[in-house]
């Protein structure tokens, strides 16, 4: 248990489906990440959240938007994917001090998503 | 940021160190060497980070050379457990932003 957890795990949804990711971090840490991890392709960052606010977006498709309500959780919203969004989605979180500086995120278990 | 490089792939004996190595030679002054790791269908699993000083927790040892061109972390005695793939990271402190390359594929053999 590293103290961030997804729900769904597994999901499957149709091309004109809404459905929204969902993560939670319990470590008190004021930093969250998506990332997407596609078969045989590396992790790739998809957003940045730090303090609540947006500071990284890489160039994703607006299909997925992501939410950050508070510090602690944080969803990606779904809508009208493609079949070569099939991948794995992770959430991260890691504490970001005034002075500058991070050690290491904390992955949660990812959610497996299948778009048909 | 700097790139890395590691071997696509190695094999280790059960009960035996595992050293995996990792080439950053374009590290810069500021910038720091992570290690990750990633199970099978598992989210990644931060291990362990240096400057330039060698590091050691209760998971692995960090190596990192004099000019800091190359790491190497070491797991002192692989288990089953430690088949996963390693990610060797370099960036600086304050780096949200964490670049995840293909890594190294580590099997450990019974």
């Amino acid at each position: 248990e590293t103290g961030v957890t997804q729900t769904p795990r597994h999901l499957v949804m149709g091309m004109t489906n809404k459905k929204s990711l969902k993560c939670e971090q319990h470590l008190g840490h004021n930093a969250m990440y998506w990332y997407k991890q596609s078969a045989k392709k590396p992790l790739e960052l998809m957003f940045v959240y730090s303090l609540e606010e947006r500071v990284e977006n890489n160039s994703v498709p607006s299909r997925f938007s992501p939410e950050c309500p508070n510090s602690s959780h944080l969803f990606l919203h779904l809508h009208t994917l493609q079949p070569e969004d099939s991948a794995l989605y992770l959430c991260a979180s890691s504490q970001e001090s005034v002075r500058g500086g991070i050690d290491e995120q904390f992955f949660g278990p990812g959610t497996r998503l299948t778009v048909l | 940021d700097a790139k890395t490089t590691q071997p696509p792939s190695m094999d280790c004996a059960e009960g035996r160190a595992a050293n995996l190595p990792c080439n950053h030679s374009t590290i810069s002054g500021n910038e720091y060497v992570y290690w990750y790791r990633q199970i099978h269908s598992q989210g990644p699993q931060y291990i362990i980070h240096g400057l330039k000083n060698n590091e050691t927790n209760e998971m692995a040892s960090l190596i990192i050379t004099e000019d800091r061109k190359s790491s190497t972390l070491i797991l002192p005695h692989a288990t089953l457990r430690d088949t996963a793939v390693y990610y060797c990271i370099v960036g600086p402190r304050g780096y949200q932003k964490v670049t995840f390359g293909i890594g190294t594929k580590l099997q450990v053999i019974p």
